[in-house]
């Protein structure tokens, strides 16, 4: 069974600029989740999509937007980038829900400059 | 409110025991243990619900103390292959999502 795929893996931006990351969850897996990693914060939970509705938000500015398509992929997009916002983001894959077993993807590694 | 992670670090020779604690200052609902090698994903361990229950895989192990709001981590005679960070994530009744403390880095010494 393949796991959960996330493209790109490596990403440079400019101040200002807008992104858009993109993840293939475990064949099956109906939800989505996406975290952002930082040596500082650790990780932190954005969003949850299942069956291609937000079902958890996590408190993140409004310029983390997401959303999910009917065959369970889903795209995180981040305007207005921040320098801040530099992180690995990462997207977890599950039958049931954030708050069961969650499958992580390799994550895209966003360069803010 | 992120739960506290302790020790933030720890170094064992192989064979050796390791416990990882994780507190938070809500009451929890469930408590979530993942391992996170350097430059990879991190990867599930196991799931503690309220209630106390104390859960095993292979010589890793875990419980949670309702009443201390706290989960404890539990790696016995450990290996060079469980080198890595653990990070519990906890949830609470109407949270939002997962909500993780910052990591134990633990490394295993030949």
């Amino acid at each position: 069974k393949a796991g959960v795929t996330q493209t790109p893996r490596y990403l440079i931006k400019t101040r200002g600029q807008q992104v858009t990351l993109s993840c293939s969850p475990i064949s099956g897996h109906r939800s989505v989740s996406w975290y952002q990693q930082t040596p500082g914060q650790g990780l932190q939970f954005l969003f949850e999509y299942f069956s291609e509705t937000q079902r958890n938000k996590g408190n993140f500015p409004g310029r983390f937007s997401g959303r999910q398509f009917s065959n369970s992929r889903s795209e995180m997009n981040v305007s207005t980038l921040e320098l801040g916002d530099s992180a690995l983001y990462l997207c977890a894959s599950s039958l049931a829900g954030s708050f069961s077993e969650q499958y992580f993807g390799p994550g895209t590694r966003l360069t803010v400059t | 409110q992120q739960p506290v992670q302790s020790p933030q670090a720890v170094i064992l020779r192989e064979g050796e025991d390791a416990v990882i604690n994780c507190s938070s200052s809500k009451a929890l609902y469930s408590v979530h243990w993942y391992r996170q090698k350097h430059g990879e994903a991190p990867v599930f361990l196991m799931i503690l619900l309220k209630g106390g229950e104390q859960k095993g895989h292979e010589k890793i192990s875990a419980s949670f103390n309702e009443k201390k709001q706290q989960s404890s981590l539990y790696l016995t005679a450990s290996q060079l292959s469980y080198s890595g960070t653990y990070f519990c994530g906890t949830s609470w009744q109407g949270a939002d999502g997962l909500t993780f403390g910052k990591g134990t880095h633990l490394i295993i010494q030949p």
